[in-house]
């Protein structure tokens, strides 16, 4: 199994909710990424998580929150975004950070801020 | 700290024939690895290849082979023998000892038309 599983699909909020993306894998792996990615631009490195532990904050608006509860889930916890946060986000695996590993992408999810 | 260059926003190619994808890179970094990634539209990005840039030997899989040339900082992808399938934005990617947080080009969009 080298799935990576986010949800929801697709997200619309308004700039005064509160939600949640997730986003799951059952590889064993320990270092677990989240990226946004603008429509044809390369994923830009939000947040890593490796062992559990927050280890990269690439100075992401603190809006965005993330959270490990387990080698096995991550989550990003949205709150009072703007619209130019409209993107699609990618969570990613590896099975640990070192420099040769592969990164398994989930398939995003797709969020619009109105 | 680490660029990655590709020149070619677009490239098309008929089906059946042969296109090379171009990437240079830029590091002081002597351990390192270089990948492709391709994203198909809508679709989860995926692992193409994968160079050490300790090895001379240059990295083939099936119909996808690269072109690593390090002291010119270039890794270029060859996918012979094109397919519809393979339609998609592809990435190249550096990862150096700053392990856990890949450097990832603008992208190439490539078309394979029938």
């Amino acid at each position: 199994d080298t799935e990576v599983t986010q949800t929801p699909k697709h997200l619309v909020m308004g700039m005064t909710n509160k939600k949640s993306l997730k986003c799951e894998q059952h590889m064993g792996h320990r270092a677990m990424y989240w990226y946004k990615q603008k429509a044809k631009k390369p994923p830009e490195l939000m947040f890593v998580y490796s062992y559990e532990k927050l280890s990269i904050n690439e100075s992401v608006p603190s809006r965005f929150s993330p959270e490990c509860p387990n080698s096995s889930l991550l989550n990003l916890h949205l709150h009072a975004l703007q619209p130019e946060d409209s993107a699609l986000y990618l969570c990613a695996s590896s099975q640990s950070r070192g420099v040769k590993n592969i990164q398994y992408f989930g398939a995003g999810t797709r969020l619009s801020v109105l | 700290a680490q660029t990655v260059t590709q020149s070619q926003p677009e490239m098309s190619v008929q089906e059946a024939e042969t296109v090379t994808l171009s990437c240079t890179y830029d590091t002081s970094e002597n351990n390192y690895y270089l990948f492709w990634y391709k994203q198909p539209p809508s679709r989860q990005m995926i692992l193409v290849i994968r160079q050490e840039a300790y090895k001379q030997q240059n990295a083939t899989e099936n119909r996808f082979s690269v072109n690593f040339q390090k002291a010119a900082k270039s890794f270029s992808l060859k996918i012979s023998d094109s397919q519809l399938g393979d339609t998609a934005m592809y990435f190249c990617a550096f990862t150096g000892t700053n392990a856990g947080k890949s450097t990832f080009g603008d992208g190439t969009t490539l078309t394979v038309k029938p």
